[in-house]
Order: C-alpha cells, then structure tokens, then sequence
C-alpha cells in the first residue's frame, strides 16, 4: 500500500519569509498524482496544489510552489511571501493513476505565521 | 455553490451508543467518499461511494460501522456499538465524475467517546 511521509508535525514562518513543508511517498507505480490540501482552522480542507507525476514541471498556483522529485519520492510545498492566513494544517496527499479513487494523506504539518 | 456539509460539527457519546454522521455533497457529485483522521494521526480512507453504490469499502475498519447513501444524495455514516477508539475526525468529501482528482471536502465531524 502507498504511504505518505510527513515528517514536520509543527512549522513555523515569520510573515512574509518563505517556507517549506517537506513530503515523501512510497509507491511502486509510475503514474499518480500528489496534492497539497490546507485546513485552517475550525474550517474545511480546500486543495492548494497539485501534481501529475507524468509531468517534469513543477506545479505553481501564486505563492505556492512545490518541488518534485520523482526518483527521491519527494513532494515539498513552498509558500512564498508568508501571510496571516496561510496559518493552517498541510496535509500532503497521493492519488493512484490507475488503482482506486482513494487519496492516501500524511499525518499534517501544522504551521504558524508569526506576525 | 454550496460545499460539502457535514453534520453535526461535533458529536461527544458514551461507549456503546450509536452515532449517526450524515454528509451532503456538492449537488451533482456522483462520487462520494468517507475519510477518518484519529488524533496525530493520517486522514485514511473508509469508503467510496459512486451514486448510491459501495465502489470501495476496503477501509471500514470493521462492522459496527455502517454507510448507506440512498438515492445517491446525502450520505450517513453509523457507527454501533462505538468504541473508545473510533473518536477521531470524519471527513466527506465528494467529486464529480469527470474528476476524481478534484475531491472537495466537507468541515469534518469530530466524534468523541467517552
């Protein structure tokens, strides 16, 4: 079964500075996809980013950013430019190509933006 | 557009009573799916729902719990008898068929038993 790995349960930015959140997976499949979800508090999950892994690209959305590394199994996030409301729990997900609908998560990483 | 809904927000039982959690998913959204998350832990899978049938319930952790979405709406999720270790957050979330990759979530539904 696929596991995900994230190994930072607590992370800290100062506003405005860049952050990373680190994520790793075990598959044995060539093709799936990786999300980024963000749940702020007392509110629900909203999907941040996402990844095809056939794609060598790294996916983008604004501030976020992530950097893969398919060999490594590696799927970090990036946030850049650090804001009030970017204070949440970061759940990096993995999705089956070709086997089944579920998402696989890792345990969270809860970050807070330091004013 | 409405979300996900999920209700109730917050459910405290004793041990050996029953918990009905419904969730109402995206109008539209065949696919409808149940997550768990207990305390520190993962979110993991329960089941999947396409309309109003089971396509994968491989995650149920066994069978005091019981999911049903009649008429491929809404869907409950029953947990009987409860046990001390199915306090956790439940999680719905939904997808429409054309992209499963785009499962949007529900707030969750923190149970506790006591």
């Amino acid at each position: 079964a696929q596991t995900v790995t994230q190994s930072q349960p607590e992370m800290s930015v100062q506003e405005a500075e860049t952050v990373t959140l680190s994520c790793t997976y075990d598959t044995s499949e060539s093709d799936y996809y990786l999300f980024w979800y963000k749940q702020p508090p007392s509110r629900q999950m909203i999907l941040v980013i996402r990844q095809e892994a056939y794609k060598q690209q790294n996916a983008t959305e604004n501030r976020f950013s992530v950097n893969f590394q398919k060999a490594a199994k590696s799927f970090s996030l990036k946030i850049s430019d650090s804001q009030l409301g970017d204070a949440a729990m970061y759940f990096c997900a993995y999705r089956s190509a070709s086997t089944g609908n579920q998402f696989y998560f890792g345990t969270g990483t809860s970050l807070t933006v330091i004013p | 557009e409405a979300g996900v809904t999920q209700f109730p927000s917050h459910s405290v039982i004793e041990k050996g009573q029953t918990v009905t959690l419904r969730c109402d998913p995206i109008s539209g959204h065949d696919n409808l799916y149940w997550y768990r998350r207990v305390m520190g832990k993962e979110i993991k899978f329960l089941l999947h729902f396409v309309k109003e049938s089971k396509q994968d319930e491989s995650g149920m952790p066994n069978n005091r719990f019981l999911a049903e979405r009649t008429g491929g709406t809404y869907s409950t999720l029953k947990v009987q008898p409860a046990e001390l270790e199915d306090s956790g957050v439940y999680f719905c979330a939904s997808s429409h068929v054309r992209d499963r990759n785009e499962q949007y979530f529900g707030p969750g539904t923190r149970l506790t038993v006591t």
